[in-house]
């Protein structure tokens, strides 16, 4: 089956840095989203984003899909952004396959 | 518009009890999803149901079953619970688009199997 893979694993951040989350997957895929699950364990929706470039206030995203890699830029951190950021992709139309996740943690 | 709701949010179980956990969607969706996500781990994929009167096994079926009586609802039954269903349980939900479907994702269950 497809393989999705996120770098880096776990990253620090001081408040108001920049950072780009990695996600390769091993095939083509129909569907790439990026979910935030903050520390209650809710999954926030980030982006749906199969290709191209998606911005949405600090955040953005841009997959590309030929080469199989998606990207996720958080710019000026806050420490509402820590959590655990997930990749998932879909290849059938049915099951997202989610990779292991980066462990974001800023502090002020 | 509560989106996808999940009942109950908590409950502990003794090994060999029964449960039932129901999802319900308001947003009209045609496929419905139960994952499982344990520690440190992303989320996989239990049963999903891509219509009404219809159900599928995803990755990790063993042990669960799912029903989808009427399109806004799905339920994941447990008939004997282990030790090994302790996690958390996510529903999700989604509509046809063009090319893949954005799930979109519950609360969770958290679920403690003694």
């Amino acid at each position: 089956g497809i393989q999705v893979e996120q770098s880096p694993p776990d990253l620090i951040l001081q408040e108001g840095a920049n950072s780009t989350l990695r996600c390769n997957f091993s095939d083509s895929v129909n569907n790439l989203q990026w979910f935030h699950q903050n520390p209650w364990g809710q999954l926030i929706n980030l982006f749906y984003i199969p290709s191209g470039t998606k911005q949405n206030g600090r955040l953005s995203a841009t997959t590309v899909a030929t080469e199989r890699y998606s990207l996720l830029y958080i710019s000026s951190s806050q420490t509402t952004d820590s959590g655990v950021y997930f990749c998932a992709v879909d290849q059938a139309g049915t099951a997202l396959i989610f990779g292991k996740g980066t462990t974001l943690s800023v502090s002020s | 518009n509560a989106g996808v709701t999940q009942t109950p949010k908590f409950r502990v179980l003794k090994t060999g009890q029964s449960m039932t956990l129901l999802c319900a969607q308001d947003m009209n969706h045609e496929y419905m999803y139960w994952y499982r996500q344990d520690p440190g781990m992303g989320l996989r994929l239990i049963h999903y149901s891509v219509g009404e009167g219809t159900t599928a096994k995803g990755e990790v079926p063993d042990g669960y079953n799912v029903s989808r009586l009427k399109k806004q609802n799905f339920l994941l039954g447990l008939e004997s619970a282990a030790p090994s269903q302790t996690s958390v349980y996510f529903c999700a939900s989604s509509y046809s688009t063009s090319g893949g479907h954005e799930q979109y994702f519950g609360p969770g269950t958290r679920l403690t199997v003694t």
